[in-house]
C-alpha cells in the first residue's frame, strides 16, 4: 500500500531533550515535506526536501533540523525542544511534476512540556 | 510569494442541504490547486485537485470544485451533504516550481440533523 509513515503518533517530552521524528514513504517521491498544524493557523511549512541530499527552509524552520541521506526516509529532529514547539506534525510527500498531489502521513502530536 | 484565503472559519450545513466553501488564492502564474479534508484525529485526504484544462473538477466523495482565474477563486462544492462530511476543510495551492504547498487556514464543516 503506498503510504506515508511517521514515528510515533505520539510523544511527550521534556524541554531541551533532543528528538527525531522518522518519516518514511514507499512511492520513491523525489519531494518529502514537513508542516505542522496548530489550531487558527492552519499547516505551515518546516522544511521540504527536492531530491537526496537536497533540502531547503519552509516559513518556520527556526528549532528544527532536517536531512534527506535517503529517497524514502525525511527525519525531523528538535535539536533542543522548547514549549513552543508543542505541535501536530505531518510528513507529505510527492512526485515532481504537474498536478501531482501530496500524500500525507497519519501525524505526529507532539508535546513539550 | 502565494497564498491562500478561506473567508470562512467554521460553516453549518443541514444534512441534505448543499454546500459551498469559499477559497480564494493569490500567485501570479497558472495555479495548482487542491483541496484536502481532514477529519477528527486524521491525516489530510485529497479530495480533488486542479492544474489545467477543464475549469469544474471532480473529485473523491461527490465533491467539486470550480477554478475562476477572473476571481481567483476555487470554491468547493457538494449537492448534499452527509453527516460523515463533517470535517475540516483545506484548500492550498503548489508553485509551479512544485516546493511548496501553501495552505488556508481551513474551513471547519458542521453538520446539523
Amino acid at each position: 500500500e503506498a503510504q506515508v509513515t511517521q514515528n510515533p503518533r505520539y510523544l511527550i517530552t521534556v524541554t531541551g531533550k533532543k528528538l527525531t521524528v522518522t518519516c518514511s514513504q514507499n512511492m520513491n517521491h523525489e519531494y518529502m515535506s514537513w508542516y505542522r498544524q496548530d489550531p487558527g493557523l492552519g499547516l505551515r511549512q518546516i522544511y521540504y526536501s527536492m531530491n537526496v541530499e537536497v533540502t531547503d527552509k519552509g516559513d518556520v524552520p527556526e528549532g528544527y533540523k532536517v536531512s534527506r541521506k535517503e529517497k524514502r526516509n525525511f527525519p525531523l529532529i528538535l535539536e533542543s525542544p522548547s514549549p513552543n514547539q508543542t505541535s501536530l506534525y505531518f510528513c507529505a510527500s510527492s512526485a515532481v511534476g504537474q498536478g501531482y498531489g501530496y500524500t500525507f502521513g497519519s501525524g505526529t502530536r507532539l508535546t513539550v512540556v | 510569494a502565494q497564498s491562500v484565503t478561506q473567508p470562512d472559519i467554521h460553516i453549518t450545513v443541514s444534512e441534505g442541504a448543499s454546500l459551498e466553501l469559499r477559497c480564494n488564492y493569490s500567485y501570479g502564474a497558472t495555479p495548482y490547486l487542491f483541496w484536502y479534508v481532514q477529519s477528527p484525529g486524521q491525516g489530510l485526504q485529497l479530495l480533488l485537485k486542479y492544474f489545467s484544462g477543464d475549469t469544474l473538477v471532480q473529485g473523491i466523495k461527490g465533491f467539486e470544485a470550480e477554478f475562476k482565474r477572473s476571481q481567483s477563486s476555487f470554491n468547493l462544492r457538494k449537492p448534499s451533504v452527509h453527516w460523515s462530511d463533517a470535517a475540516e476543510y483545506f484548500c492550498a495551492v503548489r508553485n509551479s516550481g512544485y516546493s511548496t504547498l501553501t495552505f488556508g487556514k481551513g474551513t471547519m464543516l458542521l453538520v446539523s440533523p
